[in-house]
């Protein structure tokens, strides 16, 4: 079985702070993992996948498999980051995605 | 980018009828769609996976015949909710894979709301 865990529900910041959004999976292969945002009154999109090593809008996270996790971070918080964010596995014979619970970042100004 | 499109965005009917939600690949070819269900304040719950020409594959728990999916073509997957009751009412999220290759990312549609009195 595969599980996602995103252990905070709300994560508020101030401007300018350090942002870390933390994600835990189980998943007995060797998963793929992906963030996922959704602005207010938006779709969800893509933000960025453990597989490209990429940093998308100064987000980046580093697949940690000793410690299953995938944790979202960035160092600087800007207002425009307020959003729900999903930590997600990507796993199974259908390629099925498992998304966690969400955290809701909320850059103070 | 890859756009996916889903409609209606916002369905209201009686209790008893049936509901048909339709999502579409714009311009790319999905050879696996997939349908969630988002419950207020809480995460995507996957349904089903629907596969292009074949039957989509069903999560525990949730009913088949409650719950049709059609995936006729490599752009278009349809999600009937049939006799519909009060606890079908919920965000309806689909989302398409492209065809060319595991490695794709999902795209998502942005959800139907439905709404059974």
């Amino acid at each position: 079985a595969q599980r996602v865990t995103q252990p905070e529900k709300l994560l508020s910041v101030f401007k300018g702070a350090p942002v870390e959004l933390k994600c835990n999976y189980s998943y007995s292969g060797s998963p793929e993992l992906f963030w996922y945002v959704q602005y207010s009154r938006q779709r969800l999109q893509l933000l960025l996948r453990h597989i490209s090593r990429e940093s998308i809008k100064g987000f980046t996270a580093d697949l940690n498999k000793g410690e299953t996790s995938f944790h979202l971070k960035k160092p600087f918080a800007q207002e425009e980051d307020s959003a729900m964010y999903y930590c997600a596995l990507r796993g199974g014979g259908y390629q099925k995605v498992t998304f966690g619970t969400g955290t809701k970042l909320q850059v103070i100004p | 980018g890859a756009v996916v499109s889903q409609h209606p965005s916002w369905v209201i009917c009686k209790s008893g009828t049936s509901v048909k939600i339709e999502c579409r690949s714009l311009d790319f070819q999905a050879t696996t769609m997939f349908w969630y269900r988002q419950f207020p304040k809480k995460s995507l719950m996957l349904m089903a996976t629907s596969n292009e020409g074949s039957k989509a594959t069903y999560e525990q728990g949730v009913e088949k015949d409650k719950f049709l999916i059609n995936h006729a073509s490599l752009t278009l997957s349809t999600l009937t909710v049939t006799s519909a009751h009060p606890e079908d009412s919920s965000f309806y999220i689909c989302s398409a894979r492209s065809s060319l290759g595991k490695d794709q990312p999902q795209h998502f549609g942005d959800g139907t709301r439905l709404s059974i009195l």
